[in-house]
């Protein structure tokens, strides 16, 4: 199946740093997202992003499809911003359910 | 829409017994998916639905576990019996057509002892 690599697989920040999280996969997607896990376990959408690039707010993303690859900017970090960052991804073709990527763990220090 | 709706949010059993969990998918999503998230193996697909139908089961871990979807509103995964490595949060999550954006529910956290 397909392969969903992220990185780093931990980051600390100073709050109003600014960090760039890492998706690569191995095998052309029709989907992508980015998740939050917040520190209460829920799994918040912050984009989706099979192509091109998206901003909301501090956050922006961008998928290069072409070369298999997607990246999280978080500008201006902030103590809510701490969680574990997940990307996934649905492979082109019938599959329909998304593979997960292992997350980065960030931890934004005040 | 009030999203993905699952209960209970936590669950603890002893070992042996019956467990069921209950998802409410975003009304109008034909697609509903079940994952599972431990440490040792990260978020992981148990099986999925379209149109209330199984489409893939081939995540689900073994013959204790089992899935159904009676209707468009409503899915149920029940363990029988339980064991502590089922100890785990599980998600379920809905889409539309199975190629747009998936919403999770809050999850279960499931503690078996």
């Amino acid at each position: 199946g397909i392969q969903v690599e992220q990185s780093p697989p931990d980051l600390i920040l100073q709050e109003g740093a600014n960090s760039t999280l890492r998706c690569n996969f191995s095998d052309s997607v029709n989907n992508l997202q980015w998740f939050h896990q917040n520190p209460w376990g829920q799994l918040i959408n912050l984009f989706y992003i099979p192509s091109g690039t998206k901003q909301n707010g501090r956050l922006s993303a961008t998928t290069v499809a072409t070369e298999r690859y997607s990246l999280l900017y978080i500008s201006s970090s902030q103590t809510t911003d701490s969680g574990v960052y997940f990307c996934a991804v649905r492979p082109s073709g019938s599959a329909r359910q998304l593979t997960f990527g292992s997350g980065t763990q960030l931890t934004v220090l005040p | 829409d009030a999203g993905v709706i699952q209960s209970p949010r936590h669950e603890v059993t002893e070992m042996g017994q019956e467990v069921t969990l209950r998802c409410k998918p975003i009304s109008g999503h034909d697609y509903l998916f079940w994952y599972r998230q431990t440490m040792m193996r990260g978020l992981e697909l148990l099986i999925y639905f379209n149109n209330n139908v199984p489409i893939d089961d081939s995540g689900m871990p073994e013959d204790r576990f089992s899935a159904k979807m009676p209707n468009a509103s409503f899915s149920t995964l029940k363990i029988q019996p339980s064991e502590p490595r089922d100890s785990a949060v599980y998600f379920c999550a809905s889409s539309w057509r199975g190629n747009t954006e998936a919403f999770f529910g809050q999850g279960t956290r499931l503690t078996v002892v």
